[in-house]
């Protein structure tokens, strides 16, 4: 089946620092990839979608310039946390489908912890 | 605008009993649903979907969703519990916005017991 990996797993970074986080599609090509974070005990809250080739499309709320995502190839995407703070530690799971009604594949998700 | 309401953050059943986990959708178009099983410190695992063909859907791990138009539910049922059960579930329908994206509900933690 098709495989996403996400990049690292675990992370913690000092606050101030920049994080970056890799999503690969291993076995597909990703055409649409989606950012999520979720907080503990909490639903996945949809941060981004990014399309091969083109800027991503945030969702309302979500700082542009904190959480850079590039989809620069078919089979990559990286959310950079930007000057990371500690209310910026979260879980964050990326996903990937092929094409408009292909199902979604999730990655293992990274935890991130700002000290 | 298309959501989907989780009914109980918690459910607890023994080993071998019924599990049922509610999920009601709003939608003013025909819905496509999904339910979604997260581990901890995981990502998410499809379990079924509906996407208007046969109301009653199959998915992996002996599960099963029945969509009901008229209760605009799409409720997740397996008829016994194993320990393996125990996890997160996520009910999702996908909505278009300009573009396909998929909202999850609250989520549901089962807890199994032996």
């Amino acid at each position: 089946g098709a495989v996403v990996s996400q990049h690292p797993s675990r992370v913690i970074c000092k606050s101030g620092t920049s994080v970056k986080i890799e999503c690969r599609s291993l076995d597909f090509q990703a055409t649409t990839m989606f950012w999520y974070r979720q907080f503990p005990k909490q639903s996945l809250m949809l941060m981004a979608t990014s399309n091969e080739g083109s800027k991503a499309t945030y969702e309302q709320g979500v700082e542009k310039d904190k959480f850079l995502i590039n989809h620069a190839s078919l089979t990559l995407s990286t959310l950079t946390v930007t000057s990371a703070h500690p209310e910026d530690s979260s879980f964050y799971i990326c996903s990937a489908r092929e094409g408009m009604d292909s199902p979604l594949h999730f990655g293992n998700g990274t935890r991130l912890t700002v000290t | 605008a298309q959501s989907v309401t989780q009914l109980g953050s918690h459910v607890s059943v023994s080993e071998g009993a019924l599990v049922l986990l509610r999920c009601n959708y709003s939608s003013s178009v025909p819905p496509y649903l999904f339910w979604y099983v997260q581990y901890p410190n995981q990502g998410l695992q499809l379990l079924l979907k509906y996407t208007s063909a046969a109301t009653l859907v199959k998915g992996i791990n002996g599960f099963e969703a029945e969509f009901k138009k008229s209760e605009t539910s799409f409720h997740l049922t397996k008829p016994s519990a194993h320990m393996s059960d125990a996890a997160e579930y996520f009910c999702a329908v996908r909505v278009n916005t300009g573009g396909f994206k998929t909202i999850f509900g609250a989520g549901t933690r089962l807890f199994v017991k032996a």
